[in-house]
């Protein structure tokens, strides 16, 4: 199993750009979530799913969209770039049973996003 | 939701036990106890999580207060690869079904 993978693993962007970061499982999750770690911080939700067709906002929404189409995929689109975006992303996924022995958010390697 | 409380940092030497508590008095009756941590550079990785029993994993225990107003993570030995940042957080059925909020967590520093 790959586990979560996320690309890319670097990115700078110029403020005002747009652009996709991708987040893949295969290990059939329902749930998926998307968070952001700047220095020194911990992690802040941005927008999670609990299944395909589901989504909803997390802590920090705002200049994000996501979307769900497959139970596999969970991309983080970045609207317009701006200079506060720039953080640590990452991608996790978990079963929705608690009482199931494999329970637990697995979470990608991160995506370094500077924006410059 | 629910908040927990844990201190900034802690120390321990290598091969002792550790114990990592965490403070969540207004947690509801449907909200679980969950462990991560991150060591340097990396993402998040699953430790542990319970309801109202204590727990035992391959990585560690978790104790939890017949109250359920706190808990403790219990590193059995700790070794250098335990050294990372701890966080302990709640997540329930209901509005925070699927969502996890991390708090600032607790740096534990291993000394050889």
């Amino acid at each position: 199993n790959a586990g979560v993978t996320q690309t890319p693993k670097f990115q700078v962007l110029k403020t005002g750009q747009s652009m996709t970061l991708q987040c893949a499982q295969d290990m059939n999750h329902e749930y998926m979530s998307w968070y952001r770690q700047d220095p020194g911080m911990g992690l802040r939700l941005i927008h999670y799913s609990v299944g395909a067709g589901i989504t909803d906002q997390g802590e920090v929404p705002n200049g994000y969209n996501v979307s769900r189409s497959t139970t596999e995929d969970f991309p983080l689109r970045l609207l317009s770039a701006a200079p506060s975006q720039t953080s640590v992303y990452f991608c996790a996924s978990s079963y929705s049973k608690k009482d199931s022995p494999n329970y637990g958010y697995t979470f990608g390697s991160g995506t370094r996003l500077t924006v410059v | 939701d629910a908040k927990t409380t844990q201190p900034n940092s802690m120390e321990s030497n290598e091969e002792e036990p550790v114990h990592l508590p965490c403070n969540h008095s207004t947690i509801s009756g449907t909200d679980y106890i969950h462990w991560y941590r991150q060591l340097p550079s990396q993402g998040p990785e699953y430790v542990i999580h319970g309801l109202t029993s204590n727990v035992n994993n391959r990585m560690a225990s978790l104790a939890i207060a017949e109250d359920r107003k706190s808990s403790t993570l219990i590193l059995h030995r700790a070794t250098l690869r335990d050294a990372a940042v701890y966080y302990c957080i709640l997540s329930g059925r209901g509005s925070t079904l699927g969502r996890l909020y991390f708090g600032r967590g607790t740096q534990l520093t291993v000394w050889p």
